[in-house]
């Protein structure tokens, strides 16, 4: 069973940093692009980062580009986001997500499968 | 990055058909076929209703449909059952590897 745990959140101050961490199993971590995706209390999703499966492909989010960083660890099936320079704004249940088997490529970038449970980050001062 | 642009809400009685709208521009929705569509019920996680504008992950039943005019993708939920009823938002690749998610459509089931 594909199992993406979520660990790192809490409360900070504005300014302030956090790391989020995934941990992953159930599947070929290597094979998988990866994201992370957020949610707003009351809100619709917003995609904030990804990764391609070697770490190749990574892009951003307008809102966080310049002060978070999406990482990998395909040895230890690990996904990682490092928020620096917090903000009100990033107040939110943080996904991990990996990328859909389509026919022909495993863990696509292009489209999300299974979702962790979240993290939640608190920017408030 | 501008979020795609989805109706707030949508409605149907059990058995009829209701269909979503999704609008971007030429630099996401209109320039690719890379739109996805997700199911997230109150308090669960997403899951992937349809990927590639218009294809079904296996187990995903073929009352739900997906195309693509323009810049404006849409869903499309056959023979409504009360399972439905949940947010959906649309999603697709905008180009130097990031994607976009729609603002989010609450479907009511009446």
């Amino acid at each position: 069973e594909v199992q993406l745990v979520e660990s790192g959140g809490g409360l900070v101050q504005p300014g302030r940093s956090l790391r989020l961490s995934c941990a992953a199993s159930g599947f070929t971590f290597d094979d998988y692009a990866m994201h992370w995706v957020r949610q707003a209390p009351g809100k619709g999703l917003e995609w904030v980062s990804g990764i391609s499966w070697n770490s190749a492909t990574i892009g951003y989010a307008d809102s966080v580009k310049g002060r978070f960083t999406i990482s990998r660890d395909n040895a230890k099936n690990s996904l990682h986001l490092q928020m620096n320079s917090l903000r009100a704004e990033d107040t939110a249940l943080y996904y991990c997500v990996n990328g859909l088997t389509v026919p022909g490529t495993l863990g696509s970038y292009y489209y999300m499968d299974v979702w962790g449970r979240g993290t939640t980050v608190t920017v408030s001062s | 990055q501008s979020a795609l642009t989805q109706p707030p809400s949508a409605s149907g009685s059990p058995g009829q058909s209701v269909t979503i709208s999704c609008t971007g521009t030429s630099s996401d929705v209109g320039g690719y076929n890379y739109v996805s569509w997700y199911q997230q019920h109150p308090g669960k996680a997403p899951k992937v209703k349809i990927y590639e504008v218009s294809k079904r992950p296996s187990g995903v039943p073929d009352r739900f449909s997906g195309s693509k005019s323009g810049n404006t993708a849409s869903l499309t939920v056959s023979g409504l059952q009360a399972e439905d009823e949940a947010d959906y938002y649309c999603s697709s690749y905008a180009g130097s590897n990031n994607l976009v998610f729609g603002g989010g459509t609450k479907l009511t089931v009446l």
